[in-house]
C-alpha cells in the first residue's frame, strides 16, 4: 500500500519568510513523487517532481529515502505562492500505475 | 479542446437523482483518472482507467461508475446521489507510462452539491 501525509492543513507565513511544507511517504518499492500547486478555484498544476531535481518558482524538494520524506522548500517566501499545496506519490502496480495524494496544505504568505 | 475538459463546472442535485459527470481529453493518454477533493482528506482516487475498454477500482468506489467506451472519454457516474458526494471532482490523465513525464493533467473540475 502506499501512503502520503501532509502533517500541516495551514501554514502561514510573512512574505520573505523562508517557507518549509512537509511530506512523508510510505510505499515499499522506489517511489517517485511529485508536488501539485492548485491555486485559489484553478486546477491542480503539477510544480515539481523529484526525478527531474528541478526548481520551479524558487521552490526545491528533496528525496531523503531515509526518513521517507519529499518537503517542499522556498527560501523566501512571495504573496503569489498562497495556494493549496498537494504531495503525491506514484505507485505501480501490475495493473499499472497509481497516483496518491498528501490531505494537502494551505499556504498563506502574508504581506 | 485543450488537454482536460470537464462539464458541468457546477451543479446542484437533489438527493436520489441520477448524474453523469463528463471528462474528455484531446492528448491520447492512455490513463484516465476520477478523484473526489474534500477539505482536509486531499484528493481521493475514485475509479480509473490504464486504457480503453478497461476499468477498476480506486480508493473511494462506492456509489460511483464508470465506463471508457474510447480513448478520449471518461465519464463519471452517480446512480442516486447522496450528500456524502458533495466534493469538488476532478478528472486526470496521464500516458499511462512511467519515465521523466510522470505527472498528471487535470481538468479544471466539477463543484457538485447534494441537497
Amino acid at each position: 500500500a502506499q501512503r502520503v501525509t501532509q502533517p500541516e492543513k495551514l501554514l502561514s507565513v510573512f512574505k520573505g519568510a523562508p517557507v518549509e511544507l512537509k511530506c512523508n511517504y510510505s510505499y515499499s518499492g522506489s517511489p517517485e513523487l511529485f508536488w501539485y500547486v492548485q491555486y485559489s478555484r484553478q486546477r491542480l498544476q503539477l510544480l515539481l517532481r523529484h526525478i527531474s531535481r528541478e526548481s520551479i518558482k524558487g521552490f526545491t524538494a528533496d528525496l531523503n529515502k531515509g526518513e521517507t520524506s519529499f518537503h517542499l522548500k522556498k527560501p523566501f517566501a512571495q504573496e503569489e505562492d498562497s495556494a493549496m499545496y498537494y504531495c503525491a506519490l506514484r505507485g505501480w502496480e501490475t495493473s499499472g500505475s497509481r497516483l496518491t495524494f498528501g490531505e494537502g496544505t494551505q499556504l498563506t504568505v502574508n504581506p | 479542446i485543450a488537454g482536460i475538459t470537464q462539464a458541468p463546472t457546477s451543479q446542484i442535485l437533489a438527493a436520489g437523482r441520477r448524474m453523469t459527470l463528463r471528462c474528455t481529453q484531446d492528448m491520447r493518454h492512455n490513463a484516465m483518472y476520477w478523484y473526489r477533493q474534500d477539505l482536509g482528506l486531499g484528493l481521493r482516487l475514485i475509479h480509473y482507467s490504464n486504457t480503453a475498454g478497461t476499468t477498476g477500482k480506486g480508493e473511494v468506489p462506492d456509489g460511483y461508475s464508470v465506463s471508457r467506451a474510447n480513448t478520449d472519454d471518461f465519464p463519471l457516474t452517480l446512480a442516486s446521489a447522496v450528500p456524502s458526494q458533495t466534493s469538488v471532482y476532478f478528472c486526470a490523465s496521464s500516458t499511462g507510462t512511467g519515465g521523466v513525464a510522470g505527472g498528471y493533467t487535470f481538468g479544471s473540475g466539477t463543484r457538485l452539491t447534494v441537497v
